[in-house]
Parts: C-alpha cells; structure tokens; sequence
C-alpha cells in the first residue's frame, strides 16, 4: 500500500532563515505531487505540483520554492522566512490528474 | 475559476444526531472528493464521487453533477467524528483541487 511521509511536524523558526519541509511517498511510482498550505481559517492554497521530476509548476508567485529531485521526493524551500509564511503545509500525491488525491501529516510551520 | 461553497460554516451535534453537509460548486465537475481533517490536521480521504451515491459505515455521499452540488450525510454522529469537513474539486485546466472552506463539526457527548 502508498503512505506519504512530511517532516518535520512542527518548525519554528525566526524571519530570515532558511525553509527546507520535505516529502517522500513509498508504494507507488512516478505519482503527482502537491504542496498546500493551509492558514487560518481553513482554506487550504496549492503552492506547487510536480507531474514527474524535475518538472514544477507554481500556482501562486510568492517566497517559496518547490523542488523534485527523485521520483517520489518533493521539497519546499524558501531562502528567508516572512512572517507571513506561517501555517500548516501539507503534501498530496495522486496517481494522475483528475484521480483521488491523499494528504501527509502535515508540518506546522510558525514564523517569529 | 471554478468557486465551491460548503454549508454550514459550523454544526454542533448532540452525540447520536444525524447530520447533512452540503458543498456547492460553481462549473461542471468530473470529480469530486470529500475529506475529514481531524483534531490533528491530517486530511483524510472520505468519499471519491464523481456522480451517485456511496456508503462507507455510518457516512453516505451523493453527488448531483447536473445541479453542481453533493451531499454528506454522518448517521448517528460519535464524537470522534468532530473535526472539519472539507469537499474539493478539480480547478479547470490544472492539476490542482480547489478546496471548500469546510464544515466545522462538534459532537459533543
């Protein structure tokens, strides 16, 4: 069976610094993978989705960055932190376009 | 873009009650998922139903593609089912699932 993997689970950390949340899925191949972010009040944003390696596509420009270096493996990154970058991410991967999508355990990110 | 609408933003339940959730979208849809984010955040997968109904245990979803809504139904609600219903559906043309803002459920004992 597919599981999917995020760590960490919790991160604080101070505006300016680095980002690095990473994401691996076992039990399948060359799957979709999605970053979201989910802020307060619920509504959860696609940040990123990679269709294969390599290959990222970005849905909102901002301070992040999204990187694919092995088949089943999907970072996050960000140079300097912004306060504005706190809140729960969570990475998705689905066998295609347009079939279920299954979500990680999440990190919560808080930015001081 | 495609906009979806869940409805009640916030539900309390007496243990034992009966519910129904509804999510309403705005465009022709060829799927759609619904998902429990628990106490924890973890999202997880409900129902996939793109058109008709399923069951799984005490929850039932329908999907009326035609009229652009679906339906969740929770049967003699147990606290544990607290936590926020969310539905998504494909955004056109991308890869991406574009999210309700959820239900809140409360069942209280």
């Amino acid at each position: 069976s597919q599981t999917i993997h995020q760590w960490p689970a919790t991160l604080v950390q101070p505006v300016g610094s680095p980002l690095s949340l990473e994401c691996t899925v076992e039990g399948t191949s060359n799957p979709n993978l999605y970053w979201y972010r989910q802020a307060a009040g619920r509504g959860l944003q696609l940040l990123f989705y990679s269709v294969g390696i390599g290959q990222i596509s970005s849905e909102v420009p901002q301070n992040l960055s999204a990187s694919r270096p092995q088949d089943r493996q999907f970072i996050l990154s960000s140079k300097k932190l912004l306060l504005s970058d706190s809140g729960f991410y969570l990475c998705a991967w689905s066998v295609q376009s347009g079939t279920p999508a299954y979500f990680g355990p999440g990190t919560r990110l808080t930015v001081t | 873009g495609i906009q979806v609408e869940q409805s009640p933003p916030d539900l309390i339940l007496q243990e034992g009650a009966n519910s129904t959730l509804r999510c309403n979208f705005s465009d022709s849809v060829n799927n759609l998922q619904w998902f429990h984010q628990n106490p924890w955040g973890q999202l997880i997968n409900l129902f996939y139903i793109p058109s008709g109904t399923k069951q799984n245990g005490r929850l039932s979803a329908t999907t009326v593609a035609t009229e652009r809504y679906s339906l969740l139904y929770i049967s003699s609600s147990q606290t544990t089912d607290s936590g926020v219903y969310f539905c998504a559906v494909p955004g056109s043309g991308s890869e991406k699932l574009v999210f309700g803002k959820g239900t809140k459920l409360t069942v209280n004992p």
